[in-house]
This record gives C-alpha cells, sequence and structure tokens, in this order.
C-alpha cells in the first residue's frame, strides 16, 4: 500500500472546526482514503472514506485534491469528544472484503475546551 | 445492542500457558479480523478471514491460531504465551467496501 504523511500533532478549541491534512503522493488509482480515529483504551473507529469525489457523512467532510496526492479531513464544531488519534490508510478495494489496514502513528488530535 | 463481543475484556496468564480469546459480531459482516496493539504502538494486523476462510495472515508464529467454529465467530487461541504477546488485541469486522468496525478489545497480560 502507498504511504501517508501526517502531522504528529495537531490543537484546536471547542466549537472550531478542525482541518486535519494527509499527503498521499505515491497513491495508485485503486486505493481508497480512509480515515479512522482512536481513543486511549477504545478500538479505532471508522470516520469515512472515498476514492475521487469528496465526501460527507455525520462524523466529517473528507475533501480529497483532484490529483488526489493529499486530502483533508475536516470536523466540524468539534467537542472534546473529538479529541483522538485520527488515521489516514490507503487501501485498494477488496472484492471479498478481508483486507488488511496498515496503521501508522496518525496524528494526535487536542481538544481544549 | 453490543455489535462485536469480545470476551474476556481482561486476561491475566502466566507464561507457557495458552489462552482462548472469543470475538462474536452481530452485524451480518462477512470479513473479520484480528489486530493487536502493545503499548503506546500503532495497531498491528494479524489475520483476516472472509466466509469463515483464511485470507491473509502477517502473523510470523504459529502459536497463534485463529479459529471460526460459526460465520460470526472468530476467535484467536495463543500458546505457549510470552511476556511478549501482553497487548490488546481487537477482532474487527466489514463488509466488502465499507469501514471495518472494532470491538473493545482482549487486554491480555502475561506474567
Amino acid at each position: 500500500d502507498a504511504k501517508t504523511t501526517q502531522p504528529d500533532s495537531m490543537e484546536s478549541t471547542e466549537g472550531e472546526t478542525v482541518h486535519l491534512p494527509c499527503s498521499h503522493a505515491t497513491i495508485s488509482g485503486n486505493e481508497y482514503i480512509y480515515w479512522y480515529r482512536q481513543v486511549p483504551l477504545q478500538g479505532p473507529e471508522y470516520v469515512t472514506h472515498g476514492l475521487q469525489q469528496n465526501t460527507t457523512n455525520s462524523m466529517a467532510f473528507l475533501a480529497i485534491a483532484s490529483d488526489r496526492k493529499s486530502s483533508t479531513l475536516i470536523l466540524p464544531h468539534v467537542s472534546l469528544r473529538d479529541a483522538a488519534v485520527y488515521h489516514c490508510i490507503l487501501r485498494a478495494l477488496n472484492t471479498e472484503g478481508a483486507d488488511r489496514l496498515t496503521f501508522g502513528k496518525g496524528t494526535q488530535l487536542i481538544i481544549q475546551p | 445492542d453490543p455489535k462485536i463481543i469480545q470476551k474476556p475484556k481482561y486476561l491475566v496468564a502466566v507464561t507457557g500457558s495458552e489462552k482462548i480469546l472469543i470475538c462474536e459480531q452481530y452485524l451480518g459482516h462477512n470479513a473479520m479480523y484480528w489486530y493487536r496493539q502493545s503499548a503506546k504502538k500503532p495497531l498491528e494486523f494479524m489475520f483476516s478471514y472472509s466466509y469463515q476462510k483464511l485470507m491473509d495472515n502477517q502473523t510470523a508464529s504459529s502459536r497463534f491460531q485463529p479459529q471460526s467454529s460459526k460465520k460470526n465467530h472468530l476467535d484467536l487461541q495463543i500458546t505457549a504465551l510470552k511476556p511478549d504477546d501482553s497487548a490488546t488485541y481487537f477482532c474487527a469486522s466489514s463488509r466488502p467496501g465499507q469501514g471495518k468496525y472494532f470491538g473493545p478489545g482482549t487486554r491480555l497480560t502475561v506474567l
């Protein structure tokens, strides 16, 4: 799988909108961009994923650059519950669904009250 | 209602013993996985199963053996336990093209 680069940490304040960047300059045409987050002592939580078009759900907005070499996870109006390590992971679609995810260090998002 | 059940939540074992970690998912997913997370390290993929068949194995040691008795079960048997096996073990499941759903984990401590 192609590699991603994320900042080690970012800090924001409750109520603000957070932009979490991810660089993936060597992404392949069939690789999806997945975002997960993890808080201490819990399993990772799926946030969103996309291929080429921007996507949105109840948790976040995923903005994907037109050349797909970078993406940004946008978290609107963050709360203390959004404090977590956010992972940007590339993965090609596996039709049987049994694909593995390779987690790195991710970005530690710190939220101040 | 719990979507993925992992039992037990905490497990303490002595070196050389054998333990089984239980995982059941009630999401109707065809794929199930095991991941491991040691202290302050990234999550590490171990196994993936699809329709009860082993699809991928990234665990070098044969001491770790997944067992799928039912389509919504994927247990993990660990033999000859070592202190280095101490970690939190997460079970996960998914459908093709969807995000993975992770369980709450089993925290294993080997003394």
